[in-house]
């Protein structure tokens, strides 16, 4: 149980271009999810929180016009890279929570490539 | 957030047993220690997490002494297979706890040798 899947797992993209990358809590209702970024030999950075029905909460210095996030349903999540630029390749890793948990369930990642 | 400090690498023998400690100085009342193993190109993988004492469960074991301002990971009889980054979190992530969120420190890299 408690599985988590990220489509797709890997994309290269044109810069410029946007990119979707879904977040799917394949056997709970995940009420909370996380985005995180991780760069070569980094550890993972958190993106934003984002609640079912309501806005995502971004961390600090991350833009929220370029990357959005809607958390429309219990067990989908969506990170939107717009206009996408070199320097946003990374892997892109996100995790669900399920309402009365503690506990994070992550992705398997998104390795995105803007060429 | 309390910060965690970790060692950046560790190296180990097959068969051998590990310990990967972290300091976390600052730690609040609420907070749990919680750890996190990430293969390469992976999402993280929870392995265990405690709040005081000792806590065991089929792959690890975790120590927590009294003040708590430290912990250790322990893995038994490692093999190749656990190579890897190992990350000890620590937060508030009860249900409606202050933290609500886990933050990555820098990690541990584990590599294990035959």
């Amino acid at each position: 149980g408690a599985v988590v899947s990220q489509h797709p797992s890997w994309v290269i993209c044109k810069s410029g271009t946007s990119v979707k990358i879904e977040c799917r809590s394949l056997d709970f209702q995940a009420t909370t999810m996380f985005w995180y970024r991780q760069f070569p030999k980094q550890s993972l950075m958190l993106m934003a929180t984002s609640n079912e029905g309501s806005k995502a909460t971004y961390e600090q210095g991350v833009e929220k016009d370029k990357f959005l996030i809607n958390h429309a349903s219990l067990t989908l999540s969506t990170l939107t890279v717009t206009s996408a630029h070199p320097e946003d390749s990374s892997f892109y890793i996100c995790s669900a929570r399920q309402a009365g948990s503690y506990e994070q369930y992550f992705g398997p990642g998104t390795r995105l490539t803007v060429t | 957030l309390a910060k965690t400090t970790q060692p950046i690498s560790m190296d180990s023998y097959e068969g051998q047993e590990v310990n990967i400690t972290c300091s976390h100085n600052n730690i609040a009342t609420n907070d749990y220690i919680t750890w996190y193993q990430q293969f390469p190109s992976q999402g993280p993988r929870f392995i265990i997490q405690g709040y005081k004492t000792k806590v065991t469960n089929e792959v690890a074991s975790l120590f927590i002494p009294a003040d708590r301002k430290s912990s250790t990971l322990s893995l038994p009889r490692v093999s190749l297979s656990d190579t890897a980054v190992y990350y000890c979190l620590v937060g508030d992530i009860r249900v409606g706890g202050a933290t609500n969120k886990l933050i990555f420190g820098t990690g541990t890299l584990l590599a294990v040798q035959p």
